[in-house]
């Protein structure tokens, strides 16, 4: 079964510019969530997505949009870039059967923003 | 605010000896409860899920909770040089989505 893949792996992006990133879960998983890796903050959840709807979302300003299709990939698009915006982007995927259901991660998107 | 305090370490322990890694929650709420390991420069591997109080084990892991003190831990007996790694403590708060609150880690290292 395949894992959870992440794309692209590595990006380095200027101020001001935006970007998007992708994610496909595990087949069979309905549930995608994002989070922001970085050395100060450690992971730091940024939405969820569940059959295409947004059902959480993380204390991260308006720039940080996802979505979902119906496929169940999800992407998620930082705008403007700010340098602090620097960091590793993770997705994770579950098949969500309720609270005790357990996540898997991509490999991560690392973002350099310059 | 909902917080995951974990001990940031780092603990070193030789190997064969067992490492023992704690974690508190503020939510009481929090139903679901795991423990991630990440390689530097890699991305979180989950290793253990618990939900119930008690102890659970997998192999040389064993987690253990206690909804009352709104604590979890990890005991990994027989350390390896390979389990040296930052391990994360993940709450769930249950509810009708998902969202983990991490806890900033524990660089745990095993010395040969």
């Amino acid at each position: 079964k395949a894992g959870v893949t992440q794309t692209p792996r590595y990006l380095i992006k200027t101020r001001g510019q935006q970007v998007t990133l992708s994610c496909s879960p595990i087949s069979g998983h309905r549930s995608v969530s994002w989070y922001q890796q970085t050395p100060g903050q450690g992971l730091q959840f940024l939405f969820e997505y569940f059959s295409e709807t947004q059902r959480n979302k993380g204390n991260f300003p308006g720039r940080f949009s996802g979505r979902q299709f119906s496929n169940s990939r999800s992407e998620m698009n930082v705008s403007t870039l700010e340098l602090g915006d620097s960091a590793l982007y993770l997705c994770a995927s579950s098949s969500w059967t309720g609270p005790n259901t357990e996540a898997f991660f991509g490999q991560g998107t690392r973002l350099t923003v310059v | 605010q909902k917080e995951v305090e974990q001990n940031s370490g780092p603990l070193s322990v030789p190997e064969g000896a067992i490492a023992s890694l704690n974690c508190t929650y503020s939510d009481r709420g929090s139903q679901s409860f795991f423990w991630y390991r990440q390689y530097s420069g890699k991305s979180p591997e989950l290793i253990m899920s618990i939900y119930s109080n008690g102890d659970k084990e997998d192999g040389r892991f064993t987690a253990q909770l206690n909804k009352a003190s709104q604590y979890v831990s990890l005991l990994i007996r027989d350390s390896q040089p390979s389990d040296s790694a930052t391990y994360l403590c993940a709450v769930n708060g249950g509810g009708s989505n998902y969202k983990l609150t991490f806890g900033k880690g524990t660089l745990l290292t095993v010395n040969p």
